[in-house]
């Protein structure tokens, strides 16, 4: 099993320019979640998908917008990016909300110039 | 990798010592904690996990202890190594009404070193 991947690696946009980072994962999880880490801040919840077809705002949703219409793959869509975007983003999946360990896929750093 | 390290916590030991990374969390509603490993350029990785209604729990070479009282959760690893060093996350879920969705709140982090 793969487990959490996600692509691209790395990108480098210029303000205003749209993108989709896409993560998926192979080990039939319901839940999914994208984060996003800057330094010293620690990890912050953008959106999370309790299943396919549904989507809920999490810590710091504005600017970002996320798809589940397969239950494997998350979408996190930027419209328009900004320098504050400029961060690394980290993709996770979980199995039970009753045991809530998150496997991590391996990030993507994004920065807006 | 990342500098995720900025301003950060940072603990340095010597190789073979014992370490012990403390975290306050901020909820008393909060019913599972979990420590993350995070090596740069990587993922955060599953450590251990302990449920609100335990105050220990041991795995290979780490425990992690829970004082409910002062909100309070420590990771001890034994025997500290080399490939050890990293960025060490805690992780709390809180369970409103059953329906938490498994959604965690990350605490800072703390950098650990290990010198040989």
């Amino acid at each position: 099993n793969a487990g959490v991947t996600q692509t691209p690696k790395f990108r480098v946009l210029k303000t205003g320019q749209s993108m989709t980072l896409l993560c998926a994962q192979d080990m039939n999880h319901e839940y999914m979640y994208w984060y996003r880490q800057d330094p010293g801040m620690g990890l912050r919840l953008i959106h999370y998908s309790v299943g396919e077809g549904t989507t809920a705002k999490g810590e710091v949703p504005d600017g970002y917008n996320v798809s589940r219409l397969k239950k494997q793959n998350f979408l996190l869509g930027l419209e328009s990016a900004a320098p504050s975007q400029t961060s690394v983003y980290f993709c996770a999946s979980s199995y039970l909300a009753g045991r809530p360990e998150q496997f991590f896929g391996p990030g993507t750093r994004l920065t807006v110039l | 990798g990342e500098s995720v390290g900025l301003h950060l916590p940072t603990l340095s030991v010597q190789e073979g010592d014992n370490s012990i990374i403390n975290c306050a969390y901020s909820n008393s509603a909060s019913d599972y904690f979990i420590w993350y490993k995070q090596e740069s350029g990587k993922g955060p990785q599953f450590i251990i996990d302990i449920r609100s209604n335990m105050d220990k729990r041991q795995g290979q070479r780490v425990t992690v202890l829970l004082n409910k009282t002062v909100k309070h959760l420590s990771l001890q690893i034994a025997a500290t190594q080399p490939g050890d060093s990293a960025v060490y996350f805690c992780a709390e879920n809180m369970n409103a009404g059953g329906t938490s969705y498994g959604k965690l709140t990350f605490g800072q982090g703390t950098i650990l070193t290990v010198h040989p």
